[in-house]
């Protein structure tokens, strides 16, 4: 059974950083591509990031400079640093898993407050 | 960045029909594979129509999934009410290397 678990959510202060982790299980994670996509309170989905299994990456602009997308196959894991982190980046983030074209795995999420 | 349009919201009583648009740039929903999900209430999304028109398994034939030019629209007949979710597009934005996700509609059954 195809598993993703997101870890390293909490709160923090506005400008400080935070680690997240999408830990995998249940597939060949290194041949994988995996993104990170959040939700503010209230409001739609964001894409973020992804990281192909070739190491590719890509960002949406609103985090390119700031955020830093990073694989361990050998722990079967995808990271997400934050970095000067704003209010407007308070959302419960999402990994999922890429299969062509499409996300067909997510995980169950984990939230990040950023208090000012 | 690039937005994929579509209406806040639909409703229809259980058993009827509904559909939902998703409007893009011909260098998005043009040129890309349109994906469907579903967030139910307090939940992850969840994939509900890939590659504009499959459905993975498990996901009733009661959702369907249709493309034409620079639009995208989801149909979901048999109206039950545990339809009632948030539901978006999304599809991968090639000039922009990005993946970009629609706006959102709620689905409300009467």
């Amino acid at each position: 059974e195809v598993q993703l678990v997101e870890s390293g959510g909490g709160l923090v202060q506005a400008g400080g950083s935070l680690r997240l982790s999408c830990s995998a299980s249940g597939f060949t994670f290194s041949s994988s591509e995996i993104n990170w996509v959040r939700q503010a309170p209230g409001e739609g989905l964001e894409w973020l990031s992804c990281i192909t299994s070739s190491g590719s990456i890509y960002y949406t602009d609103s985090v390119k400079g700031r955020f830093t997308i990073s694989r361990d196959n050998a722990e079967n894991s995808v990271f997400l640093q934050m970095n000067s982190l704003t209010v407007e980046d308070t959302a419960v983030y999402y990994c999922a898993r890429t299969t062509g074209s499409y996300r067909d795995h997510w995980g169950q999420g984990t939230l990040v407050t950023v208090s000012s | 960045q690039s937005v994929l349009t579509q209406p806040p919201s639909v409703s229809a009583a259980p058993g009827q029909k509904v559909t939902i648009s998703c409007s893009g740039s011909s260098s998005i929903i043009g040129n890309a594979l349109v994906s469907w999900y579903q967030q139910l209430p307090g939940t992850a999304p969840k994939l509900l129509i890939y590659e504009n028109n499959k459905r993975p398994s498990g996901i009733p034939d009661r959702f369907s999934g249709s493309k034409s030019g620079t639009s995208a629209t989801l149909g979901i007949t048999g109206l039950q009410t545990g339809d009632e979710a948030e539901y978006y597009c999304g599809a991968w934005d090639g000039p922009l290397e990005a993946y970009v996700f629609g706006t959102g509609t709620k689905v409300t059954v009467l």
